[in-house]
């Protein structure tokens, strides 16, 4: 299995709404990423979780939480979002921690998530 | 810190066209770069790398060496194809994170 697997890949929420977007690896990649991608830009990273634990928070706000279950598992819950947090969220893997990865990493396909 | 530059786009091109896209980079140390390719509507994929001075990556036709005295990774391909067209991402790993240039979007015309 090579994949990244992230659900949902479409979610409309309001302001008011939580939520959570899942991701899930069997690479035995040890490190997972979050990152949010707007309309033709680059990846912006939000999140880095290496051997389960988080090692950086590239100052996202609070309504952002992540969370790592296990080894296989990303999740990011959502909550009392803005219509500007409407974007594209991808997790990532890598196989080695996030500061060693020549390997590169592995992309889920996203959540295209609207706030309304 | 660590900064990617892409060639602005978009790029438009006909089949069988030779593609390149240029790609520098500042770096303390001795990263690691990569391109990434997005289609529409879906995630990035890794379509190439090279870990160290001089090393050539390759993959689907598409190559790029790391280049140091230049510190370029430019992408080229020989013979375009209309399913090349898509976003590319040129990045480099180093100082525990990866930068992302721009990207450059391709579009290759029948």
């Amino acid at each position: 299995d090579t994949e990244v697997t992230q659900t949902p890949k479409h979610l409309v929420m309001g302001m008011t709404n939580k939520k959570s977007l899942k991701c899930e690896q069997h690479m035995g990649h040890r490190a997972m990423y979050w990152y949010k991608q707007k309309a033709k830009k680059p990846p912006e990273l939000m999140f880095v979780y290496s051997y389960e634990k988080l090692s950086i928070n590239e100052s996202v706000p609070s309504r952002f939480s992540p969370e790592c279950p296990n080894s296989s598992l990303l999740n990011l819950h959502l909550h009392a979002l803005q219509p500007e947090d409407s974007a594209l969220y991808l997790c990532a893997s890598s196989q080695g921690p996030h500061d060693r990865h020549p390997g590169g990493y592995t992309f889920g396909s996203g959540t295209r998530l609207t706030v309304v | 810190g660590n900064s990617v530059t892409q060639m602005e786009g978009p790029v438009t091109l006909s089949e069988e066209a030779f593609l390149t896209i240029n790609c520098t980079y500042t770096a303390t140390g001795y990263p690691s770069l990569f391109w990434y390719v997005q289609y529409p509507g879906e995630g990035l994929q890794l379509l190439l790398k090279a870990t160290k001075a001089d090393d050539k990556g390759s993959n689907k036709g598409f190559e790029a060496t790391y280049r140091k005295e230049t510190t370029s990774f430019h992408l080229e391909k020989g013979s375009v194809q209309v399913s090349d067209s898509a976003v590319y991402f040129c990045a480099l790993s180093g100082a525990g994170k990866s930068t992302f240039g721009d990207g450059t979007t391709l579009t290759v015309k029948p």
